[in-house]
């Protein structure tokens, strides 16, 4: 594998169910993010960690949970999700936190029934 | 706060050239970042702004001034894979534009 890998690639849940979704990133970096796209509205940052320590937090409801157990991975735990909440997940890493290009992974289509 | 505004759409011609703008108001800067993305494709990198001017990198360039608080992307020579959506991001607090959508037609 090379680049950023995301799984699953598409996932649909009901809003009481509990589900996970992983990036890994084969590329030695330091930084992995999480995004929001959602259609017409601009990507959003979630969650920014750097050498495993969470760094950003934009006011993202608490049903979506980031963890990142080392550089190389990238999870975000979704439970009791709205039917707001369907959007294509982006996973990306860099190098340098914020000021350096980003690699994206293919992203995870989600569901929220 | 954070505003970025591109416009939605635009249309060009093949072998043309377009210039897609971005404007930024921002309570912190450190550069300013371009990306491409095709329909159903995760965005890829096109260029990282940090001073005043323009670079170019083959067919593509990208203009920044920080005290007008301005950016555009040149496309020279445009071709029908170049249609996809633009995207211009603000470094410090990673805040995207909408996007602009490109239609390269015949």
């Amino acid at each position: 594998e090379t680049g950023v890998t995301q799984t699953p690639r598409h996932l649909v849940m009901g809003m009481t169910n509990k589900k996970s979704l992983k990036c890994e990133q084969h590329l030695g970096h330091n930084a992995m993010y999480w995004y929001k796209q959602s259609a017409k509205k601009p990507l959003e940052l979630m969650f920014v960690y750097s050498l495993e320590e969470r760094v950003e937090n934009n006011s993202v409801p608490s049903r979506f949970s980031p963890e990142c157990p080392n550089s190389s991975h990238l999870f975000l735990h979704l439970h009791t999700l709205q039917p707001e909440d369907s959007a294509l997940y982006l996973c990306a890493s860099s190098q340098l936190t914020g000021v350096d290009e980003q690699f994206f992974g293919p992203g995870t289509r989600l569901t929220v029934l | 706060g954070q505003n970025i505004d591109q416009p939605t759409e635009m249309t060009a011609t093949e072998g043309a050239i377009v210039q897609i703008n971005c404007t930024y108001q921002t309570s912190g800067f450190n550069g300013l970042f371009w990306y491409q993305q095709h329909a159903g494709e995760a965005p890829t990198f096109l260029s990282y702004n940090v001073l005043d001017g323009l670079e170019e990198k083959g067919r593509f360039s990208s203009f920044l001034s920080r005290s007008k608080g301005y950016s555009y992307l040149l496309l020279k020579e445009l071709q029908m894979k170049d249609s996809a959506s633009y995207l211009c991001a603000v470094s410090n607090m990673l805040t995207f534009g909408g996007g602009t959508r490109l239609m390269v037609k015949p």
